[in-house]
């Protein structure tokens, strides 16, 4: 079974430009989470998807970022217009919904993003 | 919110001795506690949790105890191998699988040979 896939692995781009990360969960994983990692920092949560509803995005650092999960599905993370500060590994992770969730996260393997 | 405290950021140890990673948390709601690995280049996976209706859970070499009234938990690994080398990070939630978990700020082992 395939598991948690992210692209790009990573990306650089220049200040005011505009990136667009991709998230492809577990299949049949309603539970669809963003968070990120600056360096040498604790991995921030960002926002929680159920299905294609937003659960909470009370993570999310401002309006630059915008998430999408259209058809509950794969789910899209935008920067625009992208700054220093959001240099840092993007982790998408997965999970059930319901009596099958035991808590765990399956994550993937991350987006490095670095803005010069 | 809920606060996660990881201590301490780095611990190098010789093969074959114990290692601890500690983490505070602030939410006395919280009742789910899991322990992520990090290897080098590699997706977070989990290896360990515990649930706050218990104080200590053992899986081979790695255990995780928890103590609610001081708001810490802790985990252990005996007989620590070159493999063992990767970032740990602890974690909290009050609603595990429906909620968010947060994250300590990671821990990043190095065992030697």
């Amino acid at each position: 079974e395939a598991g948690v896939t992210q692209f790009p692995s990573h990306s650089v781009i220049e200040k005011g430009q505009t990136v667009t990360l991709r998230c492809d969960p577990i299949s049949g994983h309603d539970n669809l989470y963003w968070y990120r990692r600056v360096m040498g920092k604790e991995i921030k949560f960002l926002l929680h998807f159920v299905k294609e509803s937003k659960q909470d995005e009370s993570g999310m650092p401002n309006n630059r970022f915008l998430a999408e999960r259209t058809g509950g599905t794969y789910s899209t993370l935008k920067v625009q217009p992208a700054e220093l500060e959001d240099s840092g590994v993007y982790f998408c992770a997965s999970s059930l919904t319901g009596t099958a969730n035991t808590g765990e996260l399956f994550f993937g393997e991350g987006s490095r993003l670095t803005v010069l | 919110g809920e606060n996660v405290e990881q201590h301490p950021s780095t611990l190098s140890v010789q093969e074959g001795d114990s290692a601890v990673i500690k983490c505070t948390y602030s939410d006395s709601a919280s009742n789910y506690f899991p322990w992520y690995k990090q290897e080098l280049g590699k997706r977070p996976q989990l290896i360990i949790d515990i649930r706050s209706n218990v104080g200590e859970k053992k899986d081979q070499r790695i255990a995780v105890t928890l103590n609610k009234t001081a708001k810490h938990f802790s985990l252990h690994i005996t007989e620590t191998q070159p493999e063992d080398s990767a970032v740990y990070f602890c974690a909290a939630t009050r609603g595990a699988g429906r909620r968010a978990l947060t994250f300590g700020s990671g821990t990043r082992l190095q065992v030697q040979p």
